[in-house]
């Protein structure tokens, strides 16, 4: 099994700050994707990184995946609260299999 | 909205039944994903069809099974329910068996009493 760690596991916030949220495996993914999760509703995909050190921006989203292709990280500046929700990763491992991350939980206050 | 139908929205049985989730995909998508969302374990990878025939296989269960008809829907039958198959089951699609990108349905909540 190809296992997906996400940190921080809560996070709660003020509008306006600076949030990183950091997914790590020991495995290498041919691609790695961020969703965001509302409550009673299924993962929206954010981005999509498939080359080692690839950087992509989505507004206030910057995503990033490691060199090595075994870890990511998802940077979001000046947080609002419409930012608030799970967010996951997902690695694409071996035999085309889907691993998620068990998440990041986000609250940002207004 | 994704595009991709699940239904039904919520489900209540008791131990021991036999259900049956069913999934529609995206207009033009050929590959169904299904998974398993519960509060301790996160989403969880079940089973993944292209084309009507069986693609990849993850943590899924012998009591469950799906399978992709020609109309490209799908199902997932859940039989011998326990308590701890209570969660909510995801079903997500794409253009091709190996493509990247998947577009989740809205879930269909099972509570096995």
């Amino acid at each position: 099994t190809q296992l997906l760690e996400q940190s921080p596991q809560f996070l709660s916030i003020q509008e306006g700050e600076n949030l990183t949220v950091y997914c790590n495996s020991s495995s290498v993914f041919s691609s790695l994707q961020w969703y965001r999760q509302e409550p009673g509703e299924g993962p929206v995909l954010l981005v999509t990184v498939v080359t080692g050190g690839e950087v992509k921006k989505l507004k206030r989203l910057t995503f990033q995946f490691g060199d090595a292709r075994k870890d990511s990280s998802l940077h979001i500046t000046a947080a609002q609260p419409g930012d608030t929700g799970l967010y996951l990763c997902a690695g694409k491992g071996n035999f085309n299999k889907f691993y998620f991350g068990s998440g990041t939980k986000l609250n940002v206050k207004p | 909205d994704s595009g991709v139908t699940q239904t039904p929205k919520h489900l209540i049985t008791a131990t021991g039944q036999r259900v049956t989730l069913r999934c529609s995909p995206r207009s033009g998508d050929l590959s169904v994903y299904w998974y398993q969302q519960s509060l301790d374990q996160g989403l969880q990878f079940l089973i993944q069809y292209y084309n009507g025939e069986e693609r990849a296989k993850g943590n899924i269960l012998e009591r469950f099974s799906a399978q992709q008809f020609p109309d490209l829907h799908s199902e997932l039958n859940l039989s011998s329910l326990e308590l701890g198959d209570s969660a909510l089951y995801f079903c997500a699609s794409s253009v091709q068996a190996t493509y990247n990108e998947q577009f989740f349905g809205p879930g269909t909540r099972l509570t096995v009493l």
